[in-house]
């Protein structure tokens, strides 16, 4: 058990549909990073925050926005959803803000997008 | 080119062998390079970290760095079903935010 959880574990929902993807950090990280995973594409950094603040973006969708609340939890909103949503998304956290840091991950979400 | 590149196999070998899993880079800035183990419908786990070049050994694990090649291996000795997971290899951009990981390789480790 990493420390770090994630809720919902699955989530299956239709296209157009929004949908909120929650994670609470391990005890004392400041950092949350979002990551999508999906069988051909491998594990993509989405985003990154700190202590509340974004502090790196990856392959983010415009659909897709995140923030980190004063408790450190975070929450991935998902919009429009489209078929190829359709992935398990990571949520990992660290102590740090800066590179290298050893990132601990949660369970993940299983979003089925119908 | 990808920053990183690793074959996502899968790779089957029986129990006790050798297994050699490689990722490429092309930044030959990056310092740091890490191993993850990822367990089927789990989150990817550190399993081990290596700075610059050179061989770091863990237990039946060796992670080597070869920086003139931008190459990197880790090495599982007597393997074990139980070592059956996908490996992926991940650079921390150094003084950045971003770590960048390897698309990873599937290990079946058949008894």
């Amino acid at each position: 058990d990493s420390g770090v959880t994630q809720t919902p574990k699955h989530l299956i929902t239709a296209t157009g549909q929004r949908v909120t993807l929650r994670c609470s950090p391990r005890s004392g990280d400041l950092s949350v990073y979002w990551y999508q995973q999906s069988l051909d594409q491998g594990l993509q950094f989405l985003i990154q925050y700190y202590n509340g603040e974004e502090r790196a973006k990856g392959n983010i969708l415009e659909r897709f926005s995140a923030q980190q609340f004063p408790d450190l939890h975070s929450e991935l909103n998902l919009s429009s959803l489209e078929l190829g949503d359709s992935a398990l998304y990571f949520c990992a956290s660290s102590v740090k803000s800066l590179a290298p840091d050893t990132q601990y991950f949660g369970p993940g979400t299983r979003l089925t997008v119908l | 080119q990808k920053e990183v590149e690793q074959d996502p196999g899968p790779l089957s070998v029986p129990e006790g062998a050798i297994v050699s899993l490689n990722c490429t880079y092309s930044n030959s800035a990056f310092q740091y390079f890490m191993w993850y183990r990822q367990y089927s419908r789990k989150g990817p786990e550190l399993l081990m970290y290596t700075y610059s070049s050179g061989n770091k050994e863990d237990g039946r694990f060796t992670a080597q760095v070869d920086k003139s090649s931008k190459y990197i291996s880790l090495f599982i000795r007597d393997s074990q079903p139980s070592d059956s997971a996908t490996y992926l290899c991940a650079i921390p951009n150094t003084g950045g935010f971003k770590t960048i990981f390897g698309a990873g390789t599937r290990l079946f480790v058949k008894a």
